[in-house]
């Protein structure tokens, strides 16, 4: 069972280069998210989507730009890369409200 | 608004020993509230729910918490730890709609032969 697939998995860009976080799941979930982790902040919510073309922000979507033009992908870009960003990216989806939530293995993205 | 607190950033145990990951959250409604675990380099796994059903929750690999309302808290524990449990632990509350997850601080557990 494929569930979530994130790619790519580890990652290296320059500062102001454009970086885009694939996520493909294959249950026809309708919720997606994209979470960073980094230490000492747990998991913050970046975008998430309630379905194909809708799409909202989380707690820290500056600098990110998310759009999901089919169910199964929701893809997150970082259009101009910072330090800051450096961090490891989780995309998650759920099947509806309340429902739990399935997280991917995850990106690594170092940003110098 | 809700908030979720760990509140150990690290607990140690000895293999066969019980377990206990604190967990205290706030929450202006019913709230629905989970426990994660991830490995090293891995996704996170959900271990347990609790979404106002039965207070005690038991989840996979002998897991188990039990929802206070009055003190707040949704402990995690274990009645023998086993040096595959060694991991970080998240404590997570859920919005009203469910499409919003508060995440604790994290905990790391580690095991010791």
């Amino acid at each position: 069972d494929a569930g979530i697939t994130q790619s790519p998995r580890y990652k290296i860009t320059e500062t102001g280069r454009q970086v885009t976080l694939m996520c493909h799941q294959t249950w026809s979930h309708s919720y997606m998210f994209w979470y960073r982790q980094d230490l000492g902040h747990g998991l913050r919510l970046i975008y998430y989507s309630a379905a194909a073309d809708i799409t909202d922000k989380g707690e820290v979507p500056d600098g990110y730009v998310v759009s999901r033009s089919k169910t199964e992908n929701f893809p997150l870009t970082l259009e101009s890369a910072t330090r800051s960003q450096t961090s490891v990216y989780f995309c998650a989806s759920s099947e509806s409200f309340g429902n739990t939530i399935y997280f991917g293995e995850g990106s690594w993205l170092t940003v110098v | 608004a809700q908030s979720v607190t760990q509140l150990d950033s690290h607990v140690s145990v000895s293999e066969g020993t019980p377990v206990l990951l604190r967990c205290n959250y706030s929450s202006s409604y019913s709230p629905s509230l989970f426990w994660y675990v991830q490995h090293p380099n891995k996704g996170l796994q959900l271990l347990l729910k609790y979404t106002s059903a039965a207070t005690l929750v038991k989840g996979i690999n002998g897991f188990e918490a039990e929802f206070k309302k009055s003190e707040t808290s949704f402990h995690l524990t274990k009645p023998s730890a086993h040096m595959s449990d060694a991991a970080e632990y998240f404590c997570v509350v859920s919005n009203n709609a469910g499409n919003m997850l508060t995440f604790g601080g994290g905990t790391r557990l580690m095991v010791k032969p």
